[in-house]
């Protein structure tokens, strides 16, 4: 089983729609959690941290369930700019603070 | 204030070949870690470096080594390089190890092995 699952994509929306990604974490030690935006051939980027009481940063919300190791991503009214990669990454301290990504989920929002 | 800036950009190998990549950290950064990300996947963690140590390691070969110099700079070096090498190379620094600090990523190396 992979330390970080993350929905198989690629998620096709109009604009303007709401659009959820959830993920799935191995490891009950884990500690931090980030979702981070890849776009087509660039590196990526931090998008939010996720907090245990969740978090809103404008459209995007992200939320954590320590229980179920479950973290999801809501983008509400979506851009045409938020087409790109969507990745879940955790991190322990156990694990020297390295980042362990899950695949990635591909948003492709169409006018 | 300079990012994390890695070269080349791109490079094309043979099988066989040995390779180094280059990062220079963000201003400030004293750790850097590698991630290879092949096509279609998430970025693999290679392994990390402080005060010129490797300190975490992931699931690579031998195959794989590096280095960090004083000036916190650090390469990649892949030995005996095989097709599946093939992949985007990041390079992401931060401040203090092992710290809950955001990492701050390259442009990354896509590495072509043919």
């Amino acid at each position: 089983r992979k330390e970080v699952e993350q929905d198989p994509g690629p998620f096709n929306v109009p604009e303007g729609a709401t659009v959820a990604f959830n993920c799935t974490y191995s490891n009950s030690a884990s500690q931090s959690f980030f979702w981070y935006r890849q776009d087509c051939r660039k590196e990526p980027k931090l998008l939010m941290s996720v907090y245990s009481s969740g978090n809103e940063d404008g459209r995007f919300t992200a939320q954590l369930n320590r229980a179920s190791q479950y973290i999801s991503l809501l983008i509400r009214d979506s851009k045409l700019s938020d087409s790109a990669t969507y990745l879940c990454v955790v991190t322990s301290y156990n694990q020297g603070g390295k980042l362990i990504f899950g695949q990635g989920t591909e948003l492709s929002v169409k006018p | 204030d300079a990012g994390v800036t890695q070269s080349p950009t791109h490079l094309i190998k043979t099988r066989g070949q040995q390779v180094t990549l280059r990062c220079s950290p963000k201003s400030g950064h004293d750790t850097v870690s590698w991630y290879q990300q092949a096509l279609g996947q998430g970025p693999q963690f290679i392994f990390q470096y402080y005060e010129e140590e490797e300190r975490q390691r992931g699931n690579f070969p031998d195959r794989f080594s590096g280095h960090q110099f004083p000036n916190y700079s650090s390469e990649l070096n892949v030995n005996a390089l095989l097709l599946g090498d093939s992949a985007l190379y990041l390079c992401a620094s931060s401040l203090a190890l092992g710290r809950n600090s955001p990492l701050h990523f390259g442009n990354g190396t896509r590495l072509t092995v043919t």
